[in-house]
């Protein structure tokens, strides 16, 4: 139990194009949902937390304007990289958890990654 | 600012050998910590856990160690297998941080035949 996916898993774009990466709960639904991002030989860099139905909350330094996620169901999160650049290329990690971890921590299930190459 | 890294980022061990991997983390409120595997080109993939309230934790082949004084964190992995060759990475939650991890830097484990 407890899988992640993510569609695509590898993705080439053009500079100046939009991609989608899409990222789901496949046996159980998700309250919560991260994204990361990982550069070559780095550690993972989360960019934003997703909760269903709600904004997402972004990290310091992170673009709000240029990933765009959206949460609209306990089972599905997105990540569109606006106007893709080469320096986003990247590894792009999701996860997700059953619960926002209000108390105590709640699992986060990750998914497999998506390479994005910007040319 | 507060961070969670690791001391050594490459790690090369005989077959067989144990490992160890290490940890160090600054943030007092750190109330449990990850450690997970990741091959290249896949996520992330959860070993075993600690909460703050244990110093050791064991699990198959597998053992963390807590010291809360110094603020360190550590890996044991018993007779290390060609297949344990990855990227270890150490992560925290802190308490009432919600569900947020802070991922390490991560180290390079290779093992030699």
């Amino acid at each position: 139990g407890a899988v992640v996916s993510q569609h695509p898993s590898r993705v080439i774009c053009k500079s100046g194009t939009s991609v989608k990466i899409e990222c789901r709960s496949l046996d159980f639904q998700a309250t919560t949902m991260f994204w990361y991002r990982q550069f070559p030989k780095k550690s993972l860099m989360l960019m934003a937390t997703s909760n269903e139905g709600s904004k997402a909350t972004y990290e310091q330094g992170v673009e709000k304007d240029k990933f765009l996620i959206n949460h609209a169901s306990l089972t599905l999160s997105t990540l569109t990289v606006t106007s893709a650049h080469p320096e986003d290329s990247s590894f792009y990690i999701c996860s997700a958890s059953l619960g926002r971890g209000s108390f105590s921590y709640n699992e986060q299930f990750f998914g497999p990654g998506t390479r994005l190459t910007v040319l | 600012g507060e961070s969670v890294g690791l001391h050594l980022p490459t790690l090369s061990v005989q077959e067989g050998d144990n490992s160890i991997i290490n940890c160090a983390y600054s943030n007092s409120a750190s109330d449990y910590f990850i450690w997970y595997k990741q091959e290249s080109g896949k996520g992330p993939q959860f070993i075993i856990d600690i909460r703050s309230n244990m110093d050791k934790r064991q699990g198959q082949r597998v053992t963390v160690l807590l010291n809360k004084t110094v603020k360190h964190l550590s890996l044991q992995i018993a007779a290390t297998q060609p297949g344990d060759s990855a990227v270890y990475f150490c992560a925290e939650n802190i308490r009432g941080g919600g569900n947020k991890l802070t991922f390490g830097t991560g180290t390079q484990l290779k093992v030699e035949l």
